[in-house]
């Protein structure tokens, strides 16, 4: 099993959106609804803000979206703010015991 | 509230053992897989290996098979990662995780513990 793949960064100003893709494969991402993605800051651990796709946990603030299509899982951050400056993870269902992860993107804003 | 309190961080010499641990609360412990995470110093995240309390069953990803025990105690609650020998390599963070379900992505997520590997 490969990971999924993340692009390394991507950068906004405030206000404006920003998409990271994680592309896997039908074995993993396009084969089951049950994508994660994960925010990181520095010294922090992972928090989860969207789950089984689309979903958010409460409390994360409703900027964050995600979708599917195909291999290919995204997350939207819209309305970017400074404090959305971190490190986003992608994991995935991968049909058996072992969830896979991407490498990860870190955002900046700009 | 789920809550996924680790122990702290740990400083060890190369060849030393080292068990650290992962107390949970909030859930039914003996029905959830929960499972351990590396993060190298400025890397991405590592899925290691699960165990479901009820039964301890484990399975380990194939980059941690024979490297490390990942155990638990369902009386209290609590998940243990373990190293016989270790090595300066092992120096990383590690987080307990817990995933919804087998092998899903990990929902819940502990503090992380340091573990500094140095002669």
């Amino acid at each position: 099993q490969s990971a999924l793949t993340q692009p390394r960064s991507v950068s906004g100003s405030p206000g404006q959106s920003v998409t990271i893709s994680c592309t896997g494969t039908s074995d993993d991402v396009g084969g089951f609804n049950s994508v994660s993605w994960y925010q990181q800051h520095p010294g922090r651990a992972p928090k989860v803000v969207i789950y089984d796709v689309i979903k958010r946990p409460s409390g994360v603030p409703d900027r964050f979206s995600g979708s599917k299509s195909g291999n290919t899982a995204s997350l939207t951050i819209s309305g970017l703010q400074a404090e959305d400056e971190a490190d986003y993870y992608c994991s995935s269902f991968a049909g058996d015991y072992t969830p896979l992860f991407g490498g990860g993107t870190k955002v900046t804003v700009l | 509230e789920v809550q996924l309190v680790q122990s702290g961080a740990e400083v060890k010499k190369p060849g030393e053992s080292l068990k650290i641990s992962c107390k949970a609360s909030g859930y039914s412990f003996p029905i959830n897989w929960i499972g351990w995470v590396r993060q190298m110093p400025g890397k991405g995240l590592e899925w290691m290996g699960s165990i479901y309390p009820g039964d301890s069953d484990t399975t380990y990803s194939p980059s941690f098979q024979g490297q490390v025990t990942i155990s638990a105690d369902k009386s209290t609650a609590t998940a243990y990662l373990q190293w016989k020998s270790l090595k300066p390599s092992d120096s990383a963070i590690y987080y307990c995780a817990r995933p919804e379900y087998r092998g899903g992505p990990p929902h819940y997520w502990g503090q992380g513990a340091l573990v500094t590997v140095s002669s």
